[in-house]
């Protein structure tokens, strides 16, 4: 099994911040990789696929880069409404979800 | 639009069954997939397995194996997931999602169907 590793598991930051998300593949998962928001008692939603695609809809402060087994997430500029907690997940060997990092305003 | 509406909450006795529906409108049924992922109270996604709506071809993930059967009814677009002998770690929100392409994004999911596991 794949195993990915989401870090950091929680994190504090200000309106107005960059944040960053990371994600490491336990093997090689090329580019198939994609990120998912949950704000709670809602469903997953889809943000980035193939690891750096926007799905549509998305505001462009989104965006997701790497290849292999190293995997960023960034918010270029933090926005109240992006509290919630965000998944990686690899689809490369069936799926896996990364543990999660939960986002909180400071 | 597009849609997956799931079937209501279910309270289940440990050892029993439970079989958890989810509706596709909106779209072609059979040009996607879709995948079951599960939520316990408190923690992260876990994926559960994969059927395709095309042919019935299915994935499930290893520590479900033998417990887990998902189906589709092509004629109501409707996806199935049944959950056998199920224990009290079961409980959790139980979630479809639409899948892209030969295991692509998740880019539409049901509201989610709380199942509770207790004696």
């Amino acid at each position: 099994d794949i195993q990915m590793t989401q870090s950091p598991s929680s994190l504090s930051a200000s309106v107005g911040d960059r944040v960053t998300i990371t994600c490491q593949a336990s093997q090689d998962i090329s580019n198939y990789l994609n990120w998912y928001q949950q704000k709670p008692g809602k469903a997953p939603k889809l943000l980035i696929y193939d690891a750096s695609n926007l799905e549509t809809g998305v505001p462009s402060r989104f965006s997701g880069s790497g290849s292999g087994t190293d995997f960023t997430f960034t918010i270029s500029s933090l926005q109240p409404e992006d509290i919630a907690t965000y998944y990686c997940q690899q689809y490369d060997n069936l799926y896996t979800f990364g543990q999660g990092t939960k986002l909180e305003i400071k | 639009q597009v849609q997956l509406v799931q079937s209501g909450a279910e309270v289940k006795k440990p050892g029993a069954s439970v079989k958890v529906s989810c509706k596709a409108s909106g779209y072609t049924f059979t040009s996607y997939g879709i995948s079951w992922v599960r939520q316990a109270p408190g923690q992260g996604l876990e994926w559960m397995g994969w059927i395709s709506a095309y042919n019935g071809n299915t994935n499930y993930a290893q520590k479900l194996q033998g417990r887990v059967t998902m189906t589709t009814d092509t004629s109501t677009s409707t996806a199935y997931m049944e959950l056998r002998s199920l224990r009290s770690d079961d409980t959790a929100v139980y979630y479809c999602a639409r899948v892209r392409g030969a295991g692509g994004g998740m880019d539409v999911w049901g509201q989610g169907t709380t199942v509770t596991v207790s004696s």
